[in-house]
């Protein structure tokens, strides 16, 4: 079983601020992915990555497959960034496609003004 | 319009009632998720659907039970309502071609109360 652990759980920060959010997961996967989860319950998915990097206007999210870590990074944060950032891994199911993701607890942000 | 939908999006019952969970998709998806999300434990899945013939057990499956009546429905059933089963429960779906990065569209929520 994949264990996904998340740091911070919480974290308050500065309009402006740089925000990373680090993700680590115990065995191989085939995607990592971040979600955003605001006040209210929806989730959205931000990033699908299998290696390297990609990056959305402000975030940008890393992977190092060897270390099975991720990070997902704010510039310039803004107070619309406050949410809920939850890590997730898909792994192949024995059936040949993939089984539902495992989550990690996720990280709490909120950006004050 | 919504991709993923659920209804209801709010219910409060009481202990021992049956109760239904609903999830419709118009996305075309053939693969269909159950989860249910706790504080301090995050979500969770309960069951997933790779078509209408094909049910699987997720990890906390005891307790629940689905349906999968059409390719685009896919129905949670709490047979007998406990509290421990309050929390809030997402439906998503993913497309077969997405393989092995599974990307997953989620519905709004169900927030369950059970008293």
């Amino acid at each position: 079983k994949n264990e996904v652990e998340q740091s911070p759980q919480n974290l308050t920060a500065q309009e402006g601020e740089f925000i990373t959010i680090n993700c680590s997961y115990s065995v191989g996967i085939s995607a990592l992915h971040w979600l955003q989860q605001h006040p209210g319950g929806g989730i959205v998915s931000l990033f699908m990555l299998s290696s390297g990097k990609k990056k959305h206007g402000r975030l940008i999210a890393t992977i190092n497959i060897q270390e099975k870590h991720s990070s997902l990074h704010i510039t310039a944060s803004h107070p619309r960034d406050s949410a809920v950032y939850i890590c997730a891994v898909s792994v192949r199911g024995s059936g040949g496609g993939a089984d539902g993701l495992t989550f990690g607890k996720g990280t709490h942000l909120i950006i004050q003004p | 319009d919504a991709d993923v939908t659920q209804t209801p999006r709010n219910r409060i019952t009481k202990t021992g009632k049956r109760i239904m969970l609903e999830c419709s998709q118009t996305k075309g998806h053939d693969r269909m998720y159950w989860y249910r999300q706790d504080p301090g434990l995050g979500l969770r899945l309960i069951y997933y659907s790779f078509d209408v013939k094909d049910i699987n057990k997720g990890e906390i499956s005891d307790g629940y039970s689905v349906s999968r009546q059409a390719q685009a429905k896919f129905s949670l059933s709490l047979e007998s309502a406990i509290p421990n089963q309050t929390a809030l429960y997402f439906c998503a779906t993913s497309d077969v071609l997405a393989d092995s990065y599974n990307e997953q569209f989620f519905g709004p929520g169900t927030r369950l109360t059970v008293l």
